[in-house]
């Protein structure tokens, strides 16, 4: 019964390195979302997939790229790492039917040197 | 502009009293409000929601509140345990806008023994 999947829990980076976290849900949900955990600024919406093949930026998407690979799993990259992607980022499913809970992933915590 | 907005950072009470969360918001287009509890290297966990269309919903301890001329919702738990202790975060979204979750900046509620 795992839900929502992320790895890694943890990363250090160097500024200017690349990364992919990765999430994956086995709850069969059609959207899947990422977001970011900022102190005082709560989860803001980085890029979403609505459904399989399709993905849209969400309210902060300068800097990452993403990759539904199949209705299980979506990517995060970063191609070029900047302390300002220093936060905690959450992965989250759901069913994208009107009114459909996100189901959450327990995040990775990124820090970027 | 932060469209949804918790003003309290912290909420402190002792077991077994009432606590009331507070959330106001800024976009009319919202329809449906949902509350996440979250505990420490943890994902944010569904707690209770409501639609525009009611002013109240009840489960259990929690209750949501939905004040729509207002643009205010507020979440109360009775009686509060210490198991409560966790950050509570707002949400909104608009229905045909899927599972998008504008998300509030939290509230960390402490329940004292």
């Amino acid at each position: 019964n795992a839900g929502v999947t992320q790895t890694p829990k943890f990363q250090v980076l160097k500024t200017g390195q690349s990364m992919t976290l990765q999430c994956a849900q086995d709850m069969n949900h059609n959207s899947m979302y990422w977001y970011r955990q900022d102190p005082g600024m709560g989860l803001r919406l980085i890029y979403y997939s609505a459904s399989e093949g399709t993905t849209d930026k969400g309210e902060v998407p300068n800097g990452y790229n993403v990759s539904r690979l199949n209705k299980r799993e979506f990517s995060l990259r970063l191609e070029s790492a900047a302390p300002s992607q220093t936060s905690v980022y959450f992965c989250a499913s759901s069913e994208y039917r009107g009114y459909s809970p996100l189901h959450f992933g327990n995040g990775t915590r990124l820090t970027v040197t | 502009d932060q469209q949804v907005k918790q003003n309290s950072p912290s909420l402190s009470v002792q077991e077994g009293r009432i606590s009331i969360l507070n959330c106001d918001y800024t976009n009319s287009m919202f329809d449906y409000f949902l509350w996440y509890k979250k505990y420490p290297a943890e994902g944010p966990t569904f707690l209770i929601s409501i639609s525009s269309i009611k002013d109240k919903n009840e489960d259990g301890r929690f209750t949501v509140f939905l004040n729509k001329s207002a643009k205010h919702l507020s979440l109360h738990i009775v009686p509060s345990q210490p198991g409560d202790s966790a950050v509570y975060f707002c949400a909104a979204s608009v229905e045909t806008s899927g599972s998008r979750l504008t998300f509030g900046e939290g509230t960390q509620l402490t329940v004292n023994p």
